[in-house]
């Protein structure tokens, strides 16, 4: 069973630019997640999706930071304009569904703001 | 609110027992994992139990929950230097769609 699969794996850009993640879930997860981990940090929840719709995005800075999963599958988050202090690893997580147990995470992607 | 907190590190010699304790806050919480990072990657989901378990054995990992203290922790037997990561404990609720909430993390290196 093929894994989280996120891309790019690495990003740099300069503050103010735009940027976008992309994540592919287990196949059949419906429910998708994305965590910020700064480094010396346990991840956060940014936003968490059951199929296309929001369940929690309290926590995502919605003047700079958006996020869409339009047909239930794949999603994006895209960070315009980007901060210094949005350098971070970005992870994306799915599960079967938002009852269950597991979450499985993705290798995540590097992000370095200069 | 939530809160969990872990130790910052712990060296152990290869061949023992390794323990990693966790606290966390919130009463409620559903199920408490253990996940493992190794540098550059991502999270890898080491084992997790139900809230109203006390303990869970899976090979060499074994997780024990003290429900009123609150407090979580996972012993590793007969560590080895593949063991070396940081340590992830981390707590979720149902009622709050299974998001996790995670420690600070727990740098373990294993010693030959």
């Amino acid at each position: 069973e093929a894994g989280v699969a996120q891309s790019p794996r690495y990003k740099i850009i300069e503050k103010r630019q735009s940027v976008a993640f992309w994540c592919n879930p287990i196949s059949g997860h419906a429910t998708l997640y994305w965590y910020q981990q700064i480094l010396g940090q346990g991840p956060k929840l940014l936003i968490q999706f059951q199929n296309n719709g929001v369940v929690d995005d309290s926590q995502l800075p919605k003047d700079r930071f958006s996020a869409e999963r339009l047909k239930g599958v794949d999603s994006t988050l895209k960070i315009q304009p980007a901060k210094l202090e949005d350098s971070a690893v970005y992870l994306c997580a799915s599960s079967l569904d938002f009852l269950s147990g597991e979450q499985f995470f993705g290798p995540g992607t590097r992000l370095t703001v200069l | 609110g939530e809160d969990v907190e872990q130790s910052l590190f712990l060296s152990v010699r290869e061949g023992d027992s390794s323990v990693i304790n966790c606290t966390y806050t919130d009463s409620s919480s559903t199920y408490l994992y253990w996940y493992k990072q190794e540098p550059g990657a991502g999270l890898q989901l080491l084992t997790y139990i139900f809230s109203n378990m006390d303990m869970k054995q899976d090979q060499r990992l074994t997780v024990l929950l003290n429900k009123k203290d609150k407090h979580l922790s996972l012993r590793i037997a007969d560590t080895q230097t593949g063991d070396s990561a940081i340590y992830f404990c981390a707590e979720s609720m149902k009622a709050a769609g299974n998001k996790l909430t995670f420690g600070g993390g727990t740098r373990v290196l294993v010693k030959p």
